[in-house]
């Protein structure tokens, strides 16, 4: 299965929204309890870490501003409100099981117009 | 605050072998699994596997089967990756990171130890 982001790059003024689409060339059935897609975020020079997970789960102590979404083969992970801290990169990683595997989008870079 | 702590900066040649350390704590050593991806410079992140370091089962991905080797150290909690046969594209930053118990996703991250394989 491979995951395609898109925009790849995707500059964004403080206070409004952002979107990011992560497409899967197959389409994953979200009760399957051997797939996940998780939402992944890194800031320069840091290692990532999980914003999203379980398709649409807010991870614990992330702010309810990043909301993952979406069925069948399309993604999204939106930002209410775009905060200085969230510059980075965005990854989708898709986590399958029997035998484990993760897949990764190929990642999106958010910046501040 | 789960700590995961990789070893140090390695600069290799060509063909050589790189042995990474990934020290944890006692409670996720014994009830996490831990992978080990690598991110490649200004790329994206890439799975190479995970081990379960309680049992020592470890799943790989295909293409690192022919040279990477995991292994665990029970009596200082410390999981290690060796990657040998070592090429200029092995260059990267190499992560430990600990799976969630509840789903399939990471819910902390090594700190990263930057391989760089040079002649």
């Amino acid at each position: 299965i491979v995951l395609t982001q898109t925009p790849l790059s995707s500059p964004v003024t403080l206070g409004q929204p952002a979107s990011i689409s992560c497409r899967s060339s197959q389409s994953l059935v979200q009760s399957e309890r051997t797939t996940s897609l998780s939402w992944l975020h890194q800031r320069p020079g840091q290692p990532p870490r999980v914003l999203i997970h379980k398709f649409s789960d807010r991870f614990s102590g992330v702010p309810d501003r990043f909301t993952g979404g979406g069925a069948g083969t399309d993604f999204t992970l939106k930002i209410s409100r775009v905060e200085v801290e969230d510059v980075g990169v965005y990854y989708c990683m898709l986590s399958t099981q029997n035998p484990p595997m993760y897949t990764f989008g190929q990642g999106t870079r958010l910046d501040i117009k | 605050q789960v700590h995961l702590l990789q070893s140090g900066t390695e600069v290799k040649k060509p063909g050589a072998t790189v042995k990474i350390s990934c020290q944890t704590s006692e409670d996720t050593f014994n009830n996490n699994y831990i992978n080990w991806l690598r991110q490649a410079p200004g790329q994206g992140l890439e799975w190479m596997e995970l081990i379960s370091p309680r049992d020592g089962i470890t799943s790989l991905a295909q293409k690192f089967r022919d040279r990477l080797t995991v292994t665990r150290d029970p009596s200082t909690n410390t999981i290690f990756m060796e990657l040998r046969g070592l090429r200029p594209d092995d260059t990267a930053i190499y992560y430990c990171a600990r799976g969630y118990r509840f789903d399939y996703t990471f819910d902390s991250w090594g700190q990263g130890t930057l391989v760089t394989v040079s002649s």
